[in-house]
């Protein structure tokens, strides 16, 4: 089945910088990787996704690449607020079968 | 209506109850999910139903017990569980089923019930 590996696990960044979070997945056949952001006592909340079609996409202040030949895809968050602190999963798909994985705790301070 | 309700929030129970945690959701949406998320973890699969029938189940214990009433509610009856179960069960929802979409489908998140088994 899919593995999805996710780094760096605790990132932490001055308020205004940059954050950026990475993944690999195992399975070539994964075509949608959404980013989700979870807050303290949450539901996961999807921010951006990407298809397999893409290799890039932008949102304002976040943007998200996918190397299908090489099975990455990255999250970056620019001009971090403070608001940004919580814990971000990448996770791949194929139809409804969704991964995620192990996620990372953003902490902007600042 | 764009969002997933879970009842309850909080859920404890004993080891001998039987429990039902309840999802709803009125955006059209065809799939349906149920997931467990231990603390500090991702959120892991457990069961899809896709156009109100089971599509995904993966390998969960028999005293997790899924129903899919219509296509706006989904349930999980707990029964005999165990203290390890103690999680937070979060529902989800996505607009097509399996094999529409193109397999591109958003899942929308609940914000979960924190089950506590003593």
């Amino acid at each position: 089945g899919e593995n999805v590996e996710q780094h760096p696990s605790t990132l932490s960044v001055q308020e205004g910088d940059s954050a950026v979070i990475k993944c690999t997945y195992s399975d070539s056949a994964s075509n949608y990787f959404p980013w989700y952001k979870q807050e303290l006592g949450k539901g996961p909340q999807l921010i951006i996704d990407i298809r397999s079609n893409v290799g890039e996409k932008k949102d304002q202040r976040i943007a998200v690449t996918l190397n299908k030949t090489a099975k990455h895809f990255s999250l970056h968050i620019t001009e971090t607020q403070p608001e940004d602190s919580a814990v971000y999963f990448c996770a791949a798909s194929i139809n409804n079968d969704m991964r995620f994985g192990a996620g990372t705790r953003l902490t902007v301070k600042p | 209506d764009t969002e997933v309700t879970q009842t309850p929030k909080h859920l404890v129970m004993g080891m001998t109850n039987k429990k039902s945690l309840k999802c709803e959701q009125h955006m059209g949406h065809r799939a349906m999910y149920w997931y467990k998320q231990k603390a500090k973890k991702p959120p892991e699969l457990m069961f899809v139903y896709s156009y109100e029938k089971l599509s995904i189940n993966e390998s969960v214990p028999s005293r997790f017990s899924p129903e899919c009433p219509n296509s706006s509610l989904l349930n999980l009856h707990l029964h005999a569980l165990q203290p390890e179960d103690s999680a937070l069960y979060l529902c989800a929802s996505s607009p097509s089923g399996a094999s529409g979409g193109g397999g591109y489908n958003e899942q929308f998140f609940g914000p979960g019930t924190r089950l506590t088994v003593l």
